[in-house]
């Protein structure tokens, strides 16, 4: 099946720093990769749609400019935590839309701002 | 009200047993629909995708029921391995394929 590498998988960091995370689809090409947290014993939310070649979609709630998406290939999209803050602790997991619609997910990054 | 809701469980159940899982959607647009297994600090896995005429693999069977908007998840013959969180998904209509989804429901199988 289709592989989504997610790295690093873990991160800790002092708060006021910058975090980024790198999600990349190994064996397809993804043209849409989606950005999603969650935490413990909660659902996944929707952060960005990330489209290749053009600006992130973010969900409502979600501040554009601290949570900053490229996708500058058909294979990797990033995303970076400015400024990352304690409420930023967050279990951060991307997908590569492969065919008929699939979402593969990466393994996730967990992050903990102290 | 939540776009995809689930009763988060926790069901707890003898292995052998069959389980049911129940999930609504609120976009009536919604086109496509998914079941994910979550294992415990791990990503989401594909379990099966949910077709509108049902549909079966090995102990597992999923359907979908438009006119009420949920789809739901059967685990026969349980097994200790079946003990994970299962996710709904579903996908909106021209929305690009991002998928929303349920709180996600634990199930926990005892020998």
């Amino acid at each position: 099946g289709a592989v989504v590498s997610q790295h690093p998988s873990r991160v800790i960091c002092k708060s006021g720093t910058s975090v980024k995370i790198e999600c990349r689809s190994l064996d397809f090409q993804a043209t849409t990769m989606f950005w999603y947290r969650q935490f413990p014993k909660k659902s996944l939310m929707l952060m960005a749609t990330s489209n290749e070649g053009s600006k992130a979609t973010y969900e409502q709630g979600v501040e554009k400019d601290k949570f900053l998406i490229n996708h500058a290939s058909l294979t990797l999209s990033t995303l970076t935590v400015t400024s990352a803050h304690p409420e930023d602790s967050s279990f951060y997991i991307c997908s590569a839309r492969g065919r008929l619609e699939t979402q593969y997910f990466g393994p996730g990054t967990r992050l903990l701002v102290l | 009200r939540k776009e995809v809701e689930q009763d988060p469980g926790p069901f707890n159940v003898p292995e052998g047993a069959t389980v049911a899982f129940n999930c609504t959607y609120s976009n009536s647009a919604s086109q496509s629909f998914f079941w994910y297994r979550q294992d415990c600090r791990k990503e989401p896995k594909l379990l099966m995708s949910v077709y509108s005429s049902g549909n079966e693999d090995g102990r597992f069977t999923a359907q979908l029921n438009r006119a009420s908007q949920y789809i739901s998840l059967l685990i026969r013959d349980s097994k200790l391995s079946d003990s994970a969180t299962y996710l709904c998904a579903a996908a909106p209509e021209y929305q690009g394929g991002k998928l929303i989804f349920g709180q996600g429901t634990e199930l926990s199988v005892k020998p």
